[in-house]
């Protein structure tokens, strides 16, 4: 149990364009969502909090009009990338909070979609 | 000062050695703590969560907290190469709130 997807894994876009990744819970709804970058040889970095129904809340210094954060049903969740440039460039997970196997509420990581912008 | 802050490494420990992690946060109302393992251009799994002070057990994986000297860390023992990755550090408010990652402390075991 505890499942959680993420589409595409990888994808490649040309600088410009927006790119949209869907991350979803397969077998446990999910009132919260957290979005994470992690670049190369550094840690994951948080940027946005998406939660059913509401605005997403951002990190310190992640744009938000770049970054659209949509959370429209307890198991999805997306982030679009708007006007990508190649600094964009990164690995992007999701994670959902859901009920573990004791009861108590844990995060699940997607496996991360690699965005690479030419 | 960082939230959490951990070694960056490289830990290097023979096969069947003990590897032992460690960690230290900032922030003193977080509640909970975990431990995630991450390959090479993989996500982040799940090894161990911590909420109380003392020590937890799974396997060859023991998890310790210090609330008093905002200290956690990992245990492994026998380790394999397949152990071989990224550890990070991970602190939350609450075990739903966001989690705060440390930079990783990067273990290599060798054959």
């Amino acid at each position: 149990g505890a499942v959680v997807s993420q589409h595409p894994s990888r994808v490649i876009c040309k600088s410009g364009t927006s790119v949209k990744i869907e991350c979803r819970s397969l077998d446990f709804q999910a009132t919260t969502m957290f979005w994470y970058r992690q670049f190369p040889k550094q840690s994951l970095m948080l940027m946005a909090t998406s939660n059913e129904g509401s605005k997403a809340t951002y990190e310190q210094g992640v744009e938000k009009d770049k970054f659209l954060i949509n959370h429209a049903s307890l198991t999805l969740s997306t982030l679009t990338v708007t006007s990508a440039h190649p600094e964009d460039s990164s690995f992007y997970i999701c994670s959902a909070v859901g009920q573990g196997a004791g009861g108590s509420y844990e995060q699940y990581f997607g496996p991360g979609t690699r965005l690479t912008v030419t | 000062q960082k939230e959490v802050e951990q070694n960056s490494g490289p830990l290097s420990v023979p096969e069947g050695a003990i590897a032992s992690l460690n960690c230290t946060y900032s922030d003193r109302v977080s509640q909970s703590f975990f431990w995630y393992r991450q390959y090479s251009g993989k996500s982040p799994e799940l090894i161990m969560s911590i909420y109380s002070n003392g020590d937890k057990e799974d396997g060859r994986f023991t998890a310790q907290l210090n609330k008093a000297s905002q200290y956690v860390s990992l245990l492994i023992r026998d380790s394999q190469p397949s152990d071989s990755a990224t550890y990070l550090c991970a602190v939350a408010k609450t075990s739903y709130d966001k989690v705060i990652f440390g930079p990783g402390t990067s273990l290599s075991v060798i054959p």
